[in-house]
């Protein structure tokens, strides 16, 4: 079956950085674009980016151009984000989804906590 | 950017209810490029319906999607209480690939 696999919690500085990793795994990985998606605290959903697995091309959101950058192993199925920079207002749930005609899996989502 | 807005903010209904939840695009959508999760507080959201009408592999048959253009409607045909979830639509039309405000479903 399809699995995401995202990287433990996060506790970060404001000005830090911090790489959130998504293991893959039950199916072929290049295949499918991996988008990044992540949700504040009460907060809606907000996308980020996209990474096609297979070529390496992305596309982020403006709101975090210059800021994020999306890559991916196709030897070890994974992809990541990087985001720098860091605020207060980065505190969030990050998730990695597979995109199959919409974000049709999900890991299970990443905490991190930017905090003085 | 597309700007979607969804509507209403909450619904509350009795189990068995018919619930329908709108999103209005900004912009026309082109190929009906719409998609609705339900998310389960403290879970990773769920795909529910893609291309506005067809629904993912394994959803329930109460779940159905419909709308064109700028106006989308999910509507769930009878309420069960494992529906309590905030229901987003997203558009993946153009870059950035928003999503809407949510809306959230509870029981009466």
């Amino acid at each position: 079956q399809v699995q995401l696999v995202q990287s433990g919690a996060e506790v970060k500085k404001p000005g830090a950085s911090v790489k959130v990793s998504c293991k893959t795994s039950g199916y072929i990985f290049t295949t499918y674009p991996i988008h990044w998606v992540r949700q504040a605290p009460g907060q809606r959903l907000e996308w980020m980016g996209w990474i096609n697995a297979g070529s390496g091309n992305t596309k982020y959101s403006q709101k975090f151009q210059g800021r994020v950058t999306i890559t991916r192993d196709t030897s070890a199925s994974t992809a990541y984000m990087d985001l720098s920079s860091l605020s207060l207002e980065d505190t969030a749930v990050y998730y990695c989804a597979r995109w199959n005609s919409g974000c049709d899996s999900w890991g299970q989502g990443t905490l991190v906590t930017v905090s003085p | 950017e597309i700007v979607l807005t969804q509507s209403p903010g909450t619904l509350s209904l009795s189990p068995g209810e018919r619930a329908t939840l709108s999103c209005r695009a900004s912009q026309t959508l082109s190929r009906n490029s719409l998609v609705w999760y339900q998310q389960i507080p403290g879970q990773a959201p769920r795909l529910l319906i893609y291309g506005a009408s067809s629904r993912a592999p394994g959803i329930p048959d109460r779940f159905s999607g419909s709308g064109s253009g700028t106006d989308f409607t999910l509507t769930i045909s009878r309420l069960e209480p494992e529906d309590i979830a905030v229901y987003y639509c997203q558009q993946y039309a153009n870059s950035p690939l928003n999503f809407g405000g949510g809306t959230t479903v509870e029981i009466k």
